[in-house]
């Protein structure tokens, strides 16, 4: 089945400054390829997805790149500011949805330091 | 904006007994998830459930485990006899459609089993 390695597991950087996390899959069908921010509490959260159909994806300060040759994919985050911070999963699917099962990173604790 | 609901927040039962989580998903999805994180580890896929079946399920998703739709808004997880490695976060999420449709997820039910 889908593998998904994420790194790092815990990324801190300084408020304003850019953070970037990266995700290798092993299944080369996949073909969907969400990013979720998860805050104390609460359960996961979409911020941005990308289908294998697109290089690079883009919403104000969130962008998501994707390398199917290298089956790796990579958000980044720039003008970081505190409410960024939360833990962050990348996620792999076989149907473009999730319907089969969404394969999760271990998460990426983001920690923006002010 | 719509979202999935899921009670209890907290459940604490023991070892042997039986549990039913509950969740509310988005009116107009389609399909149904349950996922569970065990603290610090990933979150993994449980079973999908489309048009009153199972879709598909993981190796987790053993015989203690059954889901149920029982009314045209409620969606629950039972697990038969809960044993000690059961205890993690439960989410229940849904999507519109199938495929090409983000999963929308709730904020969980910690079980604890004593």
């Amino acid at each position: 089945g889908e593998n998904v390695e994420q790194h790092p597991s815990t990324l801190s950087v300084q408020e304003g400054d850019s953070a970037v996390i990266k995700c290798t899959y092993s299944d080369s069908a996949s073909n969907y390829f969400p990013w979720y921010k998860q805050e104390l509490g609460k359960g996961p959260q979409l911020i941005i997805d990308i289908r294998s159909n697109v290089g690079e994806k883009k919403d104000q300060r969130i962008a998501v790149t994707l390398n199917k040759t290298a089956k790796h994919f990579s958000l980044h985050i720039t003008e970081t500011q505190p409410e960024d911070s939360a833990v962050y999963f990348c996620a792999a699917s076989l149907s473009g949805g999730g319907a089969d099962g969404l394969t999760f990173g271990k998460g990426t604790h983001l920690i923006i330091q002010p | 904006e719509p979202e999935v609901t899921q009670t209890p927040s907290h459940q604490v039962t023991q070892m042997g007994q039986e549990v039913i989580l509950r969740c509310v998903p988005i009116s107009n999805h389609l399909y149904f998830y349950w996922y569970r994180q065990i603290l610090g580890q990933k979150v993994e896929f449980l079973v999908s459930f489309y048009n009153n079946e199972i879709s598909e399920k993981s190796e987790i998703f053993d015989d203690q485990f059954s889901v149920e739709r029982p009314d045209g808004s409620n969606f629950t997880l039972k697990i038969r006899s809960t044993k000690l490695e059961d205890s993690a976060m439960y989410f229940c999420a849904s999507s519109a459609q199938r495929d090409n449709s983000p999963l929308h997820f709730g904020n969980g039910t910690r079980l604890t089993v004593t």
